[in-house]
């Protein structure tokens, strides 16, 4: 079945730094997802992309999505301690048909340090 | 309503009995999911219904594990004989699914049900 790795697993930072989070798959993808899950909480959709090389701001936060539309990264530009949760990606196969099941990836916990 | 609602938001159980989870999908969403998800573990796909086609049981791992939807309504997920390593959150989410709407792949979860299995 369909992977998707994602990395690191953990990170750790000082407020006001960058983050990234990098998320990878050996198969082309039709659409791939970010979710933010903070400590307690449940996953929250933050935003799809579809298109090859597509960029998408949500003020700090930059998504992409690679040119072969296997790999997609999370930015996080001067990190707040609001930042702090896990960032899950989640892909769509490409494979056509009618399943929507979404593959999540194991997501990558943000820890900020004030 | 709203969002996704689940039920009980926390269950404590005695290895061996059953236990069942209710989960209510926004109304409309055709798509609906169950996951589990151990402490600091990520999620784990356990079924997903679709309309009317025959759901997809991939994520099942045992046959202790069972859901059921009525229709593109509530659906109850039952664990039989509850064991220990069965203690985890377990996350119901929905789907409009329409392929005329691109945001329609978005999944909303519910707050989940903490499961604990003494």
């Amino acid at each position: 079945g369909q992977q998707v790795m994602q990395i690191p697993q953990y990170q750790h930072v000082q407020e006001g730094e960058d983050f990234t989070t990098y998320c990878n798959s050996s198969t082309t993808l039709s659409n791939i997802q970010w979710y933010k899950q903070r400590p307690g909480g449940h996953p929250v959709f933050l935003i799809q992309l579809v298109k090859s090389g597509e960029v998408k701001k949500q003020k700090r936060l930059t998504f992409q999505f690679g040119e072969a539309k296997k790999n997609s990264s999370l930015h996080i530009t001067a990190t707040q301690t609001t930042d702090v949760g896990t960032y899950f990606c989640a892909a769509l196969g490409d494979s056509g048909g009618s399943n929507y099941k979404l593959t999540f990836g194991k997501g990558t916990l943000l820890t900020v340090n004030p | 309503g709203a969002g996704v609602s689940q039920s009980p938001s926390n269950k404590v159980t005695e290895k061996g009995k059953d236990v069942e989870l209710r989960c209510d999908p926004i109304s409309g969403h055709t798509a609906l999911y169950w996951y589990r998800q151990r402490l600091g573990q990520g999620l784990e796909f356990l079924i997903y219904f679709q309309g009317n086609s025959a759901p997809d049981k991939s994520g099942l791992p045992s046959d202790r594990f069972s859901a059921e939807r009525t229709g593109e309504s509530v659906s109850t997920l039952t664990i039989q004989r509850t064991q220990q390593e069965d203690s985890a959150v377990y996350l119901c989410a929905s789907s409009l699914i329409s392929p005329l709407v691109m945001s329609s792949y978005e999944q909303y979860f519910g707050p989940g049900t903490r499961l604990t299995v003494t």
